[in-house]
């Protein structure tokens, strides 16, 4: 696995609206995963998107990925409190996962 | 609560003192790993096991940190001589073995702060 880097490395939005967050890495991959943290638990895992897949969707979430750009987006559409949370994605797909810093976002009610 | 626990969930400890840190995995789960995350930081690896055989431990772990799972189930994380800088946040998570992108369930994670 490779260190997948999140961007922006902080957003804060209101409730409600939509937020997107980056992922870049740079090799080739089998697939790549976004999980979240809550602050101060572990994490959880939220989607997996495979190379030959171009775009995933999970209730609220919405996944891209652009292998040619080495590149994945997740989209958290209506927002909520709850969302608080910082976000990693992990590129790659081995036994070791490789974490970059997140991103943390802040849904203000 | 993704079924994988860890104990205790905070530890305070004085520089020079022994910890140790316990998993208990998802049952069916052959795979356990352990990971340390530092404030601001995502989660690091430091090492797991497939059942009770120790893959893969990385240079994190220096010779003050041991980890074992006798049995193949839960697995215990010993820091001796503990220093300020192993102060963070370890985790445990578990996953079936069937290949890289299995997912990996995390525990809530034993916060350690060193004095």
């Amino acid at each position: 696995s490779q260190q997948g880097e999140e961007d922006p490395q902080a957003l804060s939005i209101q409730e409600g609206e939509n937020a997107t967050m980056n992922c870049s890495y740079k090799t080739s991959i089998n697939n790549l995963q976004w999980y979240r943290q809550n602050s101060g638990r572990g994490l959880v895992h939220l989607i997996l998107i495979r190379s030959n897949e171009r775009e995933k969707h999970s209730g609220r979430l919405r996944v891209t990925l652009d292998t040619s750009k080495k590149s994945s987006s997740l989209l958290i559409t209506a927002s909520r409190a709850a969302d608080t949370a910082s976000y990693f994605c992990e590129a790659g797909g081995s036994e070791k996962l490789v974490f970059g810093k997140g991103t943390k976002l802040t849904v203000n009610p | 609560d993704t079924g994988v626990s860890q104990d205790p969930r905070h530890k305070i400890t004085k520089r020079g003192q022994n910890v140790t840190f316990r998993c208990d995995p998802i049952s069916e789960h052959n795979r356990l790993y352990w990971y340390r995350q530092t404030l601001g930081q995502g989660p690091e690896f430091l090492t797991y096991f497939q059942n009770e055989a120790q893959l893969e431990k990385s240079r994190l772990l220096s010779d003050r940190f041991s980890a074992e799972r006798p049995k193949g189930s839960f697995s215990t994380l010993e820091i001796q001589r503990t220093e300020q800088g192993d102060s963070a946040m370890y985790l445990c998570a578990s996953s079936r073995e069937q290949g890289p992108g299995e997912t990996q369930y995390f525990g809530p994670g034993t916060r350690l702060l060193v004095l």
